[in-house]
């Protein structure tokens, strides 16, 4: 089965300040892993996703994740936080490996950033 | 995204009463998916198409049915609507196509309130 964990309800950060959302994911095979953001009263949009290849996938508006295979991570992070960052922001998972064709998703981090 | 519409965007309805949810797309692609969304969590899927023939159940599709009307067109009913089925659903759509990783992309989203 696969399983995608973001154990952080809520991350706080000062503008400016670097940032990082956690993700863990668990599969059989290979993982597809992706971050989509849910700004209020709006649908998911697609951030970035890790099929293959450089650990360091850059995405939309200067955010990027590392994959870390060993530690089953997808971790997102922005070297400086803007206010307008402030939104719901999901990990989920395909695991290419188990016949799997649908993505699972964590229960999501609200992150905060403060003036 | 504009590519992927729901209506309607939001929904009032009484316990019992029949309700559709309609999702049409522009993207051209052949999967689409339904949702909902639960405060704390996250997203889950009730019922997903591969293509015009192909529906499948998802993880919490008891009281809900899909019509796949057409490859642009997905919708989702409520039976007869309870309470606990109050929530934000959304439609998403994805391309299976060689060389695509399968990334969803996401309605709006539709708020539905059963009293």
């Amino acid at each position: 089965a696969q399983s995608v964990a973001q154990p952080e309800d809520q991350v706080n950060v000062a503008e400016g300040n670097p940032l990082t959302v956690k993700c863990t994911y668990s599969v059989s095979g290979n993982p597809y892993l992706f971050w989509y953001v849910q700004y209020p009263n709006r649908g998911l949009q697609f951030l970035l996703k890790y099929i293959t290849g450089d650990n360091l996938v850059k995405g939309s508006y200067g955010f990027e994740a590392e994959f870390n295979k060993s530690q089953t991570s997808f971790h997102l992070k922005k070297p400086s936080a803007l206010v307008s960052d402030s939104a719901l922001y999901f990990c989920a998972v395909r695991d290419t490996g188990s016949g799997y064709s649908t993505l699972t998703f964590g229960k999501g981090t609200m992150l905060l950033v403060s003036p | 995204d504009a590519d992927v519409t729901q209506t309607p965007r939001n929904r009032i309805t009484k316990t019992g009463k029949r309700i559709m949810l309609e999702c049409s797309q522009t993207k051209g692609h052949d999967r689409m998916y339904w949702y909902r969304q639960d405060p704390g969590l996250g997203l889950q899927l009730i019922y997903y198409s591969f293509d015009v023939k192909d529906i499948n159940k998802g993880e919490i599709s008891d009281g809900y049915s899909v019509s796949r009307q057409a490859q642009a067109k997905f919708s989702l009913s409520l039976e007869s609507a309870i309470p606990n089925q109050t929530a934000l659903y959304f439609c998403a759509t994805s391309d299976p196509g060689q060389g695509s990783t399968d990334t969803q992309y996401f309605g709006p989203g539709t708020r539905l309130t059963v009293l």
